[in-house]
């Protein structure tokens, strides 16, 4: 089946750091999605990317559907402690109903 | 966005018994998914809640095992079943909204002794 990978698996970072990480598809996808998941919480939606090349940005954070439709990057900028959490990418093909759920990059924010 | 209440939040459960998971919706959905979560690890879709019919249940789920209900375009339930401890996991509740989109309950975090 699908399979996604993201990169990196957990990353340490100075507050006031810009953040980047991707994820990578063994197939082409025609949507990606980016979520965070803070401890005890469900995961919540930050970027919905529709189409090769889009780049959308929600406040400091900026999202690209890769060209190549097997892959997709999310940046933070000017990190803050709040950032902390897990972010997951989900992405989806033209013939599957149900999205496929990358294993997570892990952010840790030092003070 | 779709508000989505789980209950419960949390549960300790005794080996062999079977628990009860609601999902509650504000708001008239088609598509309701249900997901496990294992410590550390990312979501697995269970199955597909589908109003009016049975559940359509992924690669290695089966209905005996968490069987779901979904009376109606609101509300749906999943119980976990003759639990072990290789069942403790979050169990979160989806709806599938506008943009294609997933929206998350917080979860239900159970925990097998």
């Amino acid at each position: 089946g699908q399979q996604l990978n993201q990169s990196p698996q957990s990353m340490f970072i100075q507050e006031g750091e810009d953040v980047s990480m991707n994820c990578t598809s063994s197939s082409i996808f025609n949507t990606w999605l980016w979520y965070k998941q803070d401890p005890g919480e469900g995961p919540v939606l930050l970027i919905a990317l529709y189409k090769a090349g889009e780049l959308t940005s929600n406040g400091r954070l900026t999202a690209q559907f890769g060209i190549t439709r097997k892959d997709s990057f999310l940046n933070i900028s000017a990190s803050i402690p709040s950032d902390v959490g897990i972010y997951f990418c989900a992405g989806r093909d033209n013939y599957g109903q149900n999205f496929v759920f990358g294993p997570g990059t892990r952010l840790s924010v030092l003070p | 966005s779709a508000v989505i209440s789980q209950k419960p939040s949390r549960d300790i459960c005794q080996r062999g018994t079977s628990l009860t998971i609601q999902c509650q919706v504000d708001s008239q959905v088609t598509m309701m998914f249900w997901y496990r979560q294992q410590p550390g690890q990312s979501l697995t879709l269970i199955a597909t809640a589908n109003q009016g019919s049975e559940a359509t249940y992924e690669s290695g789920f089966v209905i005996d095992k968490f069987p779901i209900s979904r009376p109606n375009l609101t509300f749906s339930t999943l119980t976990v079943s003759n639990m072990s401890p290789e069942d403790s996991s979050i169990y979160l509740c989806s709806v599938g909204g506008g943009g294609n989109v997933l929206t998350f309950g917080a979860g239900s975090r159970l925990t097998v002794l």
